[in-house]
This record gives C-alpha cells, structure tokens and sequence, in this order.
C-alpha cells in the first residue's frame, strides 16, 4: 500500500517560535500534496495545495507568509508554522497524491500545541 | 464550487449489524469518490474509492454505490465490528492529478459490543 509519513506526531513550542513539519511518500512519487487543518470533531479544511518544484497554492484565508510550504521533491513536503501563537494550536495533516493516479493518501497527523 | 454533505454525522449500531453513511455532491463534473476511515489522533484512511463509471464496488464488508443522477454516493458496512467505530469521511474530485478533493463532514460511527 502507499504509505505517508508525517512528523513529528506531536509538538509543544512557545509562543513566537517556528515550527517545521515534513511530509514524506514512502513508496510513491506524489506530484501534489495537501495540507490540512483540523479541529476537534470536524471535517477537513483544506490550507494549501502543494505541486512539486512550483509554489504552494494557499486556500483563501490561510496567511502564505505564516505557513510556510515547501515541496522541493516528488516524496517531501514540509509545512512550517512561522512565529507560532496560541491560536495555531490545531492538528495538521498532508496528503500525497501518487503521481498519474486520483488515489489520495494522508500522513498520521501533527498535534501542535502552542502555549 | 463543489459542495459535499454527508448525512448522519453520528450513527450506532449493534455489532453485526449494518451501518450505511450517505454523501450528495452539487458538481456533476466529479468523478471520484473515495471514502477514509479517521481513528482518534490519527490520520483518514482510504478504505474503498470508486469512479463514476461505476455503479457499485465491493471490498470484503465494505461496499460503495454511486447514483450519478441523483448525485450522492454512500458507504455500506455489513457485519460491523466494534474496531469499525471512528469517524469516516466521503469526498469528491475530479479524479486528475493536482485537483482539490471536496470532503463531507464526517460521521462518527459507533458499534455497541
């Protein structure tokens, strides 16, 4: 099966600090990847829309110069959570897309807290 | 836009009994429909995904059917297991590489022992 590895599972930081979180294919090339917000008991808001080698397309509202996206190969991703503050706090997904296929896959997750 | 609702956003059933979540979409342009399967802290998993050159498909317990008329899609469990309990999620997209995937809100499946 195609398998996304995303990490760290989970980080605390302090307020003003950055935090980098990596999103690999494992077993795949994955032109497109996507990161995702998530709240607590709700449905997945998509943030930004990543093509490898081009600059991330962000979703209205999400602020590019805080969420800084990188896809710099066909298997890494990462997203990096500038100058964080307490109201960043939210659980953070990526999903791969295997290049020439519709099938999506997603990471296990990135808890942040932000204190 | 594409616009996804799932309906129930929580359901319980009784182990080995079946549980069926269902999904309308708004854009008649969608083509693929997957369905993930969320545990508690962890990411969606794909569990079945179909295209909308097909009606039915079948994978062990798991079924999904697809009425491109009428627009929705749903997802069929039979059997249920109390390690089917999480929150599933349907989609929609348009099937090519690089296109945004619509989600629907989700429903919290429980399966009572």
């Amino acid at each position: 099966g195609a398998v996304v590895s995303q990490h760290p599972s989970r980080v605390i930081c302090k307020s003003g600090t950055s935090v980098k979180i990596e999103c690999r294919s494992l077993d795949f090339q994955a032109t497109t990847m996507f990161w995702y917000r998530q709240f607590p008991k709700q449905s997945l808001m998509l943030m930004a829309t990543s093509n490898e080698g081009s600059k991330a397309t962000y979703e209205q509202g999400v602020e590019k110069d805080k969420f800084l996206i990188n896809h710099a190969s066909l298997t890494l991703s990462t997203l990096t959570v500038t100058s964080a503050h307490p109201e960043d706090s939210s659980f953070y997904i990526c999903s791969a897309q295997r290049t020439g296929s519709e099938k999506l896959f997603f990471g296990s997750g990135t808890q942040l807290s932000v204190l | 836009g594409e616009n996804v609702e799932q309906h129930p956003s929580t359901l319980s059933v009784q182990e080995g009994d079946s549980a069926v979540i269902k999904c309308t979409y708004s854009d008649s342009a969608s083509n693929y429909f997957p369905w993930y399967k969320q545990e508690l802290g962890k990411g969606p998993q794909l569990i079945i995904d179909i295209r909308s050159n097909v009606g039915e498909k079948k994978d062990q317990r798991i079924a999904v059917t697809l009425n491109k008329t009428a627009k929705h899609f749903s997802l069929h469990i039979t059997e249920t297991q109390p390690e089917d309990s999480a929150v599933y999620f349907c989609a929609a997209s348009w099937g090519n590489t690089g296109n945004q995937f619509y989600f629907g809100t989700g429903t919290s499946l429980t399966v009572i022992p």
